[in-house]
Formats: C-alpha cells, structure tokens, sequence
C-alpha cells in the first residue's frame, strides 16, 4: 500500500466553522490531490499540487483553499464550511516519472457540516 | 474533457469471466484510458491503463477498439472481493506542470459478484 494517511478520518463540524484536513505521504512524490465524493457525483478533483507551493484549483474549488508547505503534507482547508461541503474527502498522489500514471488513494475522510 | 459512458451496474457470478464496457467515442489521439475501482469504504485503486494496443496485468486484461472508441475492462475470474464500483477515465495530460494530469471520475459501474 502507498504510504497515504488522512486526518482526522471523520470529523463533524457546525456550519461556519474552519476545518482544516490533512493528507500526508510517506513516499516523497510531487503530485498530490484533493478529491470529494458525493452520491451521484462520483468523485470530483477540488485542488491539486505540483511541488511545494505549487498549487492549482479543480473543477470544484470554490470554498476551498490549500496549501503545501513540505513534500509530504498537503493540507485542505474550508475557511467557513457549509452544508453543502458535507462529503467524503480523498486525498491521492502520484510519483514524478512520466511512466507514474497511477494515482494512489488515501483512505478517505468523512467530514459532516451540521 | 472527453466523457466516458458506463453501464450504471453488471452482475456476475463467482469464478467466471467479466466483462465491463465503457464506450469513449470522443476520445482524442492522446487520452489514455485509465480504470480504478473502488471497493466499498476505500479509496479508489488503480487498476490498469493503456493507450491503443490491449494490456494485460495481474488484476486484469484491457481490450480497447482498434478505433480507441470503445474499450472493455476483463476479469477473468470473478471473486467476491472484486464486488466494486469500476471507473473507466481518460487522462490527458497537459504536457506543463504534469500535475494537471487529472483524473476525471464519472459515476462508474457497480458491479455485484454472486457467490
């Protein structure tokens, strides 16, 4: 297994409330991702990470931001977290040669806006 | 981003062959097809890509139309812990930052394994 822990696992949070997640890697690679999975959504890319500091938005970044001090941690916050930002958040990497097409998952974090 | 069509859900019984079809007409010279899976509770995983020509490895075969339209994930032995929803993506990369290599999900097909 890819060395990809995600913290908390399970969080509940009141609405308008910051939350901070965090994805660590054991494996030293560049590449890391925020995904959220809802039901009939699939799982939709929120941000992105190509090196440290280096971030870019998904196709749902809106109420989000990240950051990426150090290789191994890429942390995704909600500043004012809302109803609608209740999902199941993964986090993913991949390794830098060219042939490391495969993303590896982390196992997830079930976050509950109230 | 190019789209991929999936059956909503297949059924299979244990120990025989599977075959799950993903139809990509779209598709552009440069999109791999990629497939993960997602058991229940977990993260997606990894499953196989390729490019034109069928690929095989140890979870699975991948035959892909000699036109790139259409592609079929292959089980050859269904288990029980193959019970999962399958992802057909196609990736294309930017060729920048490398990162924007990004993975587009659509809702996937459920598949039931039946002992």
């Amino acid at each position: 297994d890819a060395g990809i822990t995600q913290s908390p696992r399970h969080k509940v949070t009141e609405t308008g409330t910051p939350v901070t997640l965090r994805c660590h890697q054991t494996e030293n690679h560049r590449y890391m991702y925020w995904y959220r999975q809802d039901p009939g959504h699939g799982l939709r890319l929120i941000h992105y990470s190509y090196g440290v500091k280096d971030t870019d938005k998904g196709e749902v970044s809106d109420g989000y931001s990240v950051s990426r001090s150090k290789t191994e941690d890429f942390l995704l916050t909600l500043e004012s977290a809302t109803s609608s930002q209740t999902s199941v958040y993964f986090c993913a990497i991949r390794g830098d040669r060219l042939t490391s097409y495969e993303q590896y998952f982390g196992p997830g974090t079930r976050l509950t806006v109230t | 981003d190019a789209k991929t069509t999936q059956p909503n859900s297949m059924e299979s019984n244990e120990e025989e062959p599977v075959h799950l079809p993903c139809n990509h007409s779209t598709i552009s010279g440069t999109d791999y097809i990629h497939w993960y899976r997602q058991l229940p509770s977990q993260g997606p995983e990894y499953v196989i890509h390729g490019l034109t020509s069928n690929v095989n490895n140890r979870m699975a075969s991948l035959a892909i139309a000699e036109d790139r339209k259409s592609s079929t994930l292959i089980l050859h032995r269904a288990t029980l812990r193959d019970a999962a929803v399958y992802y057909c993506i196609l990736r294309r990369s930017s060729g920048t930052q490398g990162g924007s290599e990004k993975l587009v999900f659509g809702k996937g097909t459920k598949l039931t394994v039946n002992p």
